[in-house]
């Protein structure tokens, strides 16, 4: 049974700082990993998607890398800013046809001024 | 507004009533979701609909009850609600295939006495 885990739980930082969040699946044989930024009291928004063939994926100070054969993607956040202050999620899709993605539970970020 | 809404954002109701919360999303998206995200769980699947008239279960789909007469919308239905779907429900979709970046609502924050 496919397992994501999200470690820190929590993470506080000062602005400026590069930081890295980490995912951690138990199964290798993924079709592809998301990373969402959840904010307080609303729904989740997709910040990248990686397919299982790539390595990396970047959007503005976001980088997300995947090694499947370790079970781990991180997402890099480069000079961190307070709007940045958010949970991130990951979630892996187990295999093409599947209806479902497996969440974890997230990291909630604090960059303070 | 374009994009994918959800009603109400918040509703409080008794154990045993009927309860629907409404999706829509304005995008013609064939592919919609329903997810309950609780604390020590993270977001799980409860029911999605790959287009009009054709839904299928997910992860955790008792005591839930789903439609999907027109693309658009995409209400749940709790038939008889329990203190254990005190929750918050995310509506999401997607719209090329199943495998590609799903886009979620605000969210209902619902709390069953």
């Amino acid at each position: 049974k496919q397992e994501v885990t999200q470690i820190p739980a929590a993470l506080s930082v000062p602005e400026g700082e590069n930081l890295v969040l980490n995912c951690s699946f138990t199964d290798s044989a993924i079709y592809n990993l998301q990373w969402f930024r959840q904010d307080p009291g609303k729904g989740l928004t997709s910040l990248l998607l990686i397919q299982s063939s790539q390595r990396e994926q970047t959007s503005g100070r976001l980088n997300a890398s995947l090694d499947k054969s370790s079970g781990r993607s991180t997402l890099y956040i480069a000079a961190s800013q307070p709007g940045d202050s958010a949970t991130y999620l990951c979630a892996v899709r187990p295999g093409y046809n599947t209806d479902k993605l497996i969440f974890g539970t997230g990291t909630r970020l604090q960059v303070f001024p | 507004d374009a994009g994918i809404t959800q009603s109400p954002r918040y509703k409080i109701t008794e154990t045993g009533r009927q309860v629907t919360l409404m999706c829509h999303q304005t995008w013609s998206h064939s592919y919609m979701f329903w997810y309950r995200q609780d604390l020590g769980h993270g977001l799980r699947l409860i029911y999605y609909s790959a287009a009009a008239d054709i839904t299928d279960k997910g992860e955790v789909p008792d005591g839930y009850v789903v439609s999907r007469s027109k693309t658009e919308n995409f209400p749940l239905t709790l038939e008889s609600a329990t203190r254990s779907q005190t929750s918050v429900y995310f509506c999401a979709s997607t719209g090329l295939a199943l495998t590609d970046t799903q886009y979620f609502g605000p969210g209902t924050r619902l709390t069953v006495l």
